[in-house]
């Protein structure tokens, strides 16, 4: 069964670049049925779409974080990526990444990994 | 953006009780809302997608209804496991959005 998991640093510095791995295992990016996303949820409150990308490298963005985000996909290693440049307090959050259905459940988070908590301070 | 508002924040209820949360939209999303459950320490699930139609393995207990701007997710006798906060999300328009939650609490 597919399975998602977030990697990388737990704290990051303030106006730096969060930068954030989601492995998929079990399935391949590839597949044609789902493209990807990252969620983030602040402590104690709600969730905030962030952005999507297909195994094609095509990718929406939230306009609220457009200007900051880059979302990519290493199809070579079943992974895609998400990096946050010049971070904040506000940023502080547990991010999770998605599978989002094509096929089925079509613009749905279908799937989810456990999520990593990521802390900007000094 | 379309903004989702859920109510009530908090619904405090009984196992066994029927549960009725409401999610309203902004603008129509005609019947492109789902609903998630998330309980304390873990990734939210999807329960309800398409307004209505449960997700993998969902139990039927679960059911979803509405269109346009008036959702409703209903749980119909409350298993202990089913206390947890319960999200909507619209996937009519960019950027999706996400209600603020409700939060289901035993009484």
């Amino acid at each position: 069964q597919m399975q998602l998991q977030e990697s990388g640093p737990g704290l990051v510095k303030p106006s730096e670049t969060l930068s954030l791995t989601c492995t998929v295992s079990s399935g391949s990016i590839s597949n044609s049925r789902y493209y990807w996303g990252w969620i983030r949820q602040p402590p104690g409150k709600g969730l905030e779409w962030i952005g999507n990308i297909y195994y094609s490298g095509s990718a929406d963005y939230n306009p609220s974080l457009k200007s900051r985000v880059i979302i990519s996909v290493d199809t070579s290693k079943n992974q895609f990526s998400l990096k946050l440049r010049s971070v904040t307090a506000a940023d502080t959050a547990v991010y999770y990444c998605a599978r989002v259905g094509v096929a089925v459940a079509i613009g749905y988070f279908d799937l989810w990994g456990r999520g990593t908590l990521v802390t900007v301070s000094s | 953006e379309i903004v989702l508002t859920q109510s009530p924040a908090t619904l405090s209820l009984s196992p066994g009780e029927r549960a009725t949360l409401s999610c309203r939209a902004s603008q129509s999303v005609s019947s492109y809302l789902a609903w998630y459950q998330q309980k304390p320490g873990q990734a939210p699930r999807l329960l309800i997608y398409d307004a209505s139609y449960r997700g993998t393995g969902i139990p039927a207990r679960f059911s979803g209804s509405g269109s346009g701007t008036d959702f409703t997710l209903t749980i119909s006798s409350l298993e202990p496991e089913d206390f947890a906060v319960y999200y909507c999300q619209q996937r009519s328009n960019w950027p999706r959005t996400f209600g603020q939650g409700t939060k289901l609490e035993i009484k």
